[in-house]
This record gives C-alpha cells, structure tokens and sequence, in this order.
C-alpha cells in the first residue's frame, strides 16, 4: 500500500526540548518536502529535498533542521531555537516528472 | 517570485447550492493544481490543468483554466456536506521549491 506515512500524529514538546517528527514514503518520489500549517492558514514550506544528502531551506527554515540520508525518509526536527513550534506539520513527497504533491496525514505539535 | 491570489477566503453556503473559488496570477501560468483538506485532514491532490482554456470535471466539480491561463476556477454544483473543507490551488513557479499555493478558500456548508 503505496504513501507517506508520518508519525507521531500528536506530539507534545517541553520548552528547551527539541522534537523529530518522522515522514516516510513508499513511493520512489525523489523529492520530499515540510510544511508548516496554522489554524485557517495556508502552507508554508519549511525545508525540501530533491535528492538524497541534499536539502534546501524554505520560507520559514528558522528553528528547524531536516536530514535526508535514504531516498524514503525525510525527518523534521523542530528546535529549541523555534519559539513558536504550535501548528500541524505535513510532509510531502513528489516525483521529478511534475511539480503534483502527496502528502501525509500530518504531525500536530502542541507546547506544554 | 510567482504570487497567486484565491478568493473568496471563507464561503458559507447552504446545502445544495452552489460554490465557487478563483484563483488569479498576475503572470502566465505553466499549469494550476487544485487540492482539497477535509477538516484535520490533509492536503489532497485532485486535478492539474495545463491548456488555455481548459474545463475538466469531476462528479460535481468543474475546474476551469482561464484563456490567458492567469487565472482558474474551482466550481461545485449542488454541494453536499462531504464538500467541506479548504481548497487550494497551487502554481509551478516562485516559492523555493518552485511550487507556490494559495491561501485557500474555506468552504462552510450549513444544513
């Protein structure tokens, strides 16, 4: 059963804490992206990767961190350095043959 | 970088009538995607449009593609509860990643 997968679906982070947010994907897609969604808003890119060990920074790459060591895994790690960690995060996969978007259920990161 | 306008912002309608999103550049575009979230879900993908003119349809949607390809809409006839949620449209061009979305319409049907 092809998709992203990403994990956990809720997560709570302690001030100073960092926290990794999991995505996955089964889809051979070599590009992989985060996004960061708040209530009633749009999507704001985050970080993105278009090949495996290389990654770009988004609008809104402040306070985050991502790797990309395998082609189907793409973790999003949110700082202590991010002071505003509230939202629900996506990630996305998409092929090199269009600019289309899959995306995964989503992570909500709430602050205790 | 590309900027693309969706209006309306939030669009509250009574079951059974109709609804109706724009999305307009002020530059030509490539092609537009549309997506549609479900309250707590995810961004789903659901049609591309790529010629000047172009209408596709789905069920109850029509998507259409301006001639000067500056400008989409995103009509539903007739909608139904199973149509709430914000839809989006997204271009190829400007943002980082070379895909910019916009806002999104909020569509809010009351029974």
């Amino acid at each position: 059963d092809g998709g992203i997968t990403q994990s956990p679906k809720y997560l709570f982070r302690k001030e100073g804490q960092n926290v990794t947010l999991s995505c996955e994907q089964n889809l051979n897609h070599d590009a992989m992206y985060w996004y960061r969604q708040d209530p009633g808003q749009g999507l704001r890119l985050i970080y993105y990767s278009q090949i495996v060990n290389d990654f770009q920074k988004g609008d809104i790459a402040e306070g985050y961190s991502v790797s990309r060591e395998k082609k189907e895994s793409f973790p999003l790690t949110v700082t202590s350095a991010q002071k505003n960690p509230t939202a629900f995060y996506l990630c996305a996969s998409g092929s090199s043959r269009d600019s289309l978007r899959y995306f995964g259920a989503g992570t909500r990161l709430s602050v205790l | 970088g590309q900027q693309v306008m969706q209006i309306p912002q939030y669009q509250h309608v009574q079951e059974g009538e109709d609804f109706t999103t724009y999305c307009n550049s002020s530059t030509t575009l490539s092609n537009i995607q549309w997506y549609k979230q479900r309250p707590g879900g995810h961004p789903v993908f659901l049609i591309q449009l790529v010629k000047s003119g172009e209408v596709k349809k789905q069920k109850r949607l029509t998507f259409q593609f301006g001639e000067a390809k500056k400008n989409s809409s995103l009509h539903i006839t007739a909608t139904q509860t199973t149509d709430v949620g914000t839809y989006f449209c997204a271009v190829s061009g400007g943002g980082a990643d070379g895909l910019t979305f916009g806002k999104g319409t909020h569509l809010i049907i009351q029974p």
